[in-house]
């Protein structure tokens, strides 16, 4: 166990629907950041939130969008869902803003699978 | 702008050989460089970095990586591969006092060792 706890592990959906998929960083981590992980697109990072505020965006599309709460848990909300949104959805946190050598602690993931 | 290659999707080796998973990457300035490896339905583990000084780095179960700034080459090796090391490996990199740049992982390359 990672100290990063992410639900659902799994949610099957259909097109145009939303979900939200949340994230609880390891306890003392004030980062917390989204990566996207899909078979033709690799591991590719959507955003990043430091102690409530964000701080660093990616590759996120416009029907995506994510915040950080006062007690440090993160959801990120997936709407108008596409067939290409299929992907295993990771929640990594750090201690700090993640400058420089710092690791990234990851989740176990959230599979999401749109029909 | 940073990214990472990982120049094969899969690499092949005999248990008690020795193994080599290649990584070049692309930065401007001095680098920041990461092997995270992730084992089927879990999320991904950190194995070792590279900040500064000696260009072998030791990580966690035996991996070493060698860093080699001429090439721009952080090659991740074991000198006798076990069944168990089977995964998916990824190298990441961030440049050196980049403000708030992330973590850009390579598209990941699969090991699998043979019995």
């Amino acid at each position: 166990d990672s100290g990063v706890t992410q639900t659902p592990k799994h949610l099957i959906t259909a097109t145009g629907q939303r979900v939200t998929l949340r994230c609880s960083p390891r306890s003392g981590d004030l980062s917390v950041y989204w990566y996207q992980q899909s078979l033709d697109q690799g591991l590719q990072f959507l955003i990043q939130y430091y102690n409530g505020e964000e701080r660093a965006k990616g590759n996120i599309l416009e029907r995506f969008s994510a915040q950080q709460f006062p007690d440090l848990h993160s959801e990120l909300n997936l709407s108008s869902l596409e067939l290409g949104d299929s992907a295993l959805y990771f929640c990594a946190s750090s201690l700090d803003t993640g400058i420089g050598a710092n690791v990234l602690t990851f989740g176990a993931g959230s599979r999401l699978t749109v029909l | 702008a940073q990214s990472v290659a990982q120049p094969e999707d899969q690499v092949n080796v005999a248990e008690g050989n020795p193994l080599t998973v290649k990584c070049t990457y692309s930065v401007s300035g001095n680098p920041y460089l990461f092997w995270y490896v992730q084992y089927p339905n879990r999320g991904l583990q950190f194995l070792l970095k590279y900040i500064t000084g000696d260009n072998l780095v030791k990580g966690s179960y035996g991996f070493e990586a060698e860093f080699n700034k001429s090439q721009t080459s952080f090659h991740l090796k074991k000198p006798s591969a076990l069944v168990s090391d089977s995964a998916l490996y990824f190298c990441a990199v961030r440049a050196l006092n980049s403000g708030y740049s992330t973590l850009t992982f390579g598209k990941g390359t699969m090991l699998l060792v043979s019995p």
